[in-house]
């Protein structure tokens, strides 16, 4: 598996709250994206990075925030949780060759919000 | 931006049968055509991908098919295992030096039936 790893793994926290999921990874791949799975939705792109100090937003970006200041961290940050944020989110890497790279994905971080 | 539909959600087949999942995309600039399997519990994983340059790719049992003038895009697995139970999203994207994103359909629940 490649060198990625999402933390914590599992989260409760209250609505209003901050919270901030960790993904680090150790291949040195130039982008990172953050996924939300939810059934019946697949996966949907939050936040991407293509570099340090490079982000983007997704297709659901509304109430996150992301940050890059290193090549092997990003960091997705919900300013004030709500429950329909509950969901089990997805870092993923990728280092692009030619038309497109296989994206590696980290275990997954369960949050639920309440 | 790009969209990904993706049928049936939900496949049984008898063990030792084939499975196809079929999936079509709107955006014609999409040139990377990759599918990922997701055991329950699990992270994504990708088993397959092909490239818009190429109409057909082979790997054991599982093969993808690639249609650019009509849009779409298959999976076919072939002689399937209980261990292929899971579920499999397609996903389209493209890479055009500052941005890589994926697009992902809802997903696939597959069930081989012994």
């Amino acid at each position: 598996d490649a060198g990625i790893t999402q933390s914590p793994r599992h989260k409760v926290t209250e609505t209003g709250t901050p919270v901030t999921l960790r993904c680090h990874q150790t291949e040195n791949h130039r982008y990172m994206y953050w996924y939300r799975q939810d059934p019946g939705h697949g996966l949907r792109l939050i936040h991407y990075s293509y570099g340090v100090k490079d982000t983007d937003k997704g297709e659901v970006s509304d109430g996150y925030s992301v940050s890059r200041s290193k090549t092997e961290d990003f960091l997705l940050t919900l300013e004030s949780a709500t429950s329909s944020q509950t969901s089990v989110y997805f870092c993923a890497i990728s280092e692009p060759q030619g038309t497109g790279g296989e994206a590696f994905f980290g275990q997954g971080t369960r949050l639920t919000v309440v | 931006g790009e969209n990904v539909e993706q049928h049936p959600s939900t496949l049984s087949v008898q063990e030792g049968d084939s499975a196809v999942i079929k999936c079509t995309y709107s955006d014609s600039a999409s040139n990377y055509f990759p599918w990922y399997k997701q055991e329950l519990g699990k992270r994504p994983q990708l088993i397959i991908d092909i490239r818009s340059n190429v109409g057909e790719k082979k790997d054991q049992r599982i093969a993808v098919t690639l249609n650019k003038t009509a849009k779409h895009f298959s999976l076919h697995i072939t002689e399937t295992q209980p261990e292929d139970s899971a579920v499999y999203f397609c996903a389209a994207g493209f890479y055009t030096g500052t941005a890589s994103k994926l697009t992902f359909g809802t997903g696939t629940r597959l069930q081989v039936t012994l």
